[in-house]
């Protein structure tokens, strides 16, 4: 069966500090894989997501960076956390339209 | 283009009485759909998806929906709401090229 795996669960960083979210699925291959964030109070958005190894597409121009080194693999960074940066994290992948998304269990991120 | 527009920000009921959460959507292509649950500081879970096979769809938890095309719509009900249905809830299109997209949500409070 299909797993994913979102880690770390919660994370508290300084301004300025860097950051870096993976995201792991197994039992699948060449899923497509997203990262979306939820503010507080707000919807989802889209952030990232990812058809292949090295292809990353960006929805949000902002100081965050996506990699997928690996085919199940795919990172969430930054170089300098913004107080803004703050929300939930949420990694998801996906094989086709028809069977919608598998949601990763999320990272709640807390910049200070 | 596509869009999705939950009516409800809100929605509040009495545990035991019936749940209604209504999603309209706009699609150029026939759109599978999907209703996704998400409780606090949790990932999202799907509760249920349309994907052009039987317009009335039942889900996990005792949720259904009913996939209407003329009126573009895809409400989610529940004949009796239990206190663990508190939760948010994201009506979901997705269109030929895999991308989704997300409403608002509604937040369902279940008071006893």
């Amino acid at each position: 069966s299909q797993t994913i795996h979102q880690w770390p669960a919660t994370l508290v960083q300084p301004v300025g500090s860097p950051l870096s979210l993976e995201c792991t699925v197994e039992g699948t291959s060449n899923p497509n894989l997203y990262w979306y964030r939820q503010a507080a109070g707000r919807g989802l958005q889209l952030l990232f997501y990812s058809v292949g190894i090295g292809q990353i597409s960006s929805e949000v121009p902002q100081n965050l960076s996506a990699s997928r080194p690996q085919d199940r693999q795919f990172i969430l960074s930054s170089k300098k956390l913004l107080l803004s940066d703050s929300g939930f994290y949420l990694c998801a992948w996906s094989v086709t339209d028809l069977y919608g998304y598998t949601f990763g269990s999320g990272t709640r991120l807390t910049v200070v | 283009a596509q869009s999705v527009t939950q009516l409800d920000s809100h929605v509040s009921v009495s545990e035991g009485t019936p749940v209604l959460l209504r999603c309209n959507y706009s699609s150029s292509y026939s759109p599978s759909l999907f209703w996704y649950v998400q409780h606090p500081n949790k990932g999202l879970q799907l509760l249920l998806k349309y994907t052009s096979a039987a317009t009335l769809v039942k889900g996990i938890n005792g949720f259904e929906a009913e996939f209407k095309k003329s009126e573009t719509s895809f409400h989610l009900t529940k004949p009796s709401a239990h206190m663990s249905d508190a939760a948010e809830y994201f009506c979901v299109v997705s269109n030929s090229w895999g991308k989704f997209q997300f409403g608002a949500g509604t937040q369902v409070v279940v008071t006893p």
